[in-house]
């Protein structure tokens, strides 16, 4: 597989359900980043990980819980999410933070019951 | 801090028809500008940048001008395709600001009727 790659695609949890994203780029990039994209909303970066190392947690709640265990995997750990964290989860991936191109993936879509 | 403000959607044209998508932005300093699009199902992909003042950004019949006197980077298409149809995002990055993170707008939905 090429460029980046998120599973799953779709994910339907309960409030006290405990679960996980996954994304995985094929690109040789150092940098990994989370963002939450909600309808008529722009973007909103959550997360920036450089050389597995966490650079920026943007006032993320607890609950939203980012790993990093190398530079081509990303993961994030969701627990007693809200509905309101119903969202389009998306990775994306740059050569480097400073990097001008990001290349995203297509996203997890979560919906909270 | 650092802004991105592109008009609201939904924009419906015909096949062939011109397409003008307005942003502008707020930032100090000389940030990048750039034009992402997400077509149904899918992440975002880079369409085009411009990183100075009076750059033009162009890929697959897209352009857009860096104009740095009215803080804009309006999207343009001459002709556009039911291919074309998807959300377009206008974005910045300052590395003298907002730590050199992208800013996104927040999108624009155009569908293209055959």
């Amino acid at each position: 597989e090429t460029g980046v790659t998120q599973t799953p695609r779709h994910l339907v949890m309960g409030m006290t359900n405990k679960k996980s994203l996954k994304c995985e780029q094929h690109l040789g990039h150092n940098a990994m980043y989370w963002y939450k994209q909600s309808a008529k909303k722009p973007l909103e970066l959550m997360f920036v990980y450089n050389f597995k190392e966490q650079t920026e947690n943007n006032s993320v709640p607890s609950r939203f819980s980012p790993e990093c265990p190398n530079s081509s995997h990303l993961f994030l750990h969701l627990h007693t999410l809200q509905p309101e964290d119903s969202a389009l989860y998306l990775c994306a991936s740059s050569q480097d933070p400073v990097s001008d191109t990001q290349y995203f993936g297509p996203g997890t879509r979560l919906t909270v019951l | 801090g650092d802004s991105v403000t592109q008009m609201e959607g939904p924009v419906t044209l015909s096949e062939e028809a011109f397409l003008t998508i307005n942003c502008t932005y707020t930032a100090t300093g000389y940030p990048s500008l750039f034009w992402y699009v997400q077509y149904p199902g899918e992440g975002l992909q880079l369409l085009l940048k411009a990183t100075k003042a009076d750059d033009k950004g162009s890929n697959k019949g897209f352009e857009a001008t860096y104009r740095k006197e009215t803080t804009s980077f309006h999207l343009e298409k001459g002709s556009v395709q039911v291919s074309d149809s998807a959300v377009y995002f206008c974005a910045l990055k300052n590395y003298g600001g907002s730590q050199g993170n992208l800013i996104f707008g927040k999108g624009t939905k155009l569908s293209v009727k055959p």
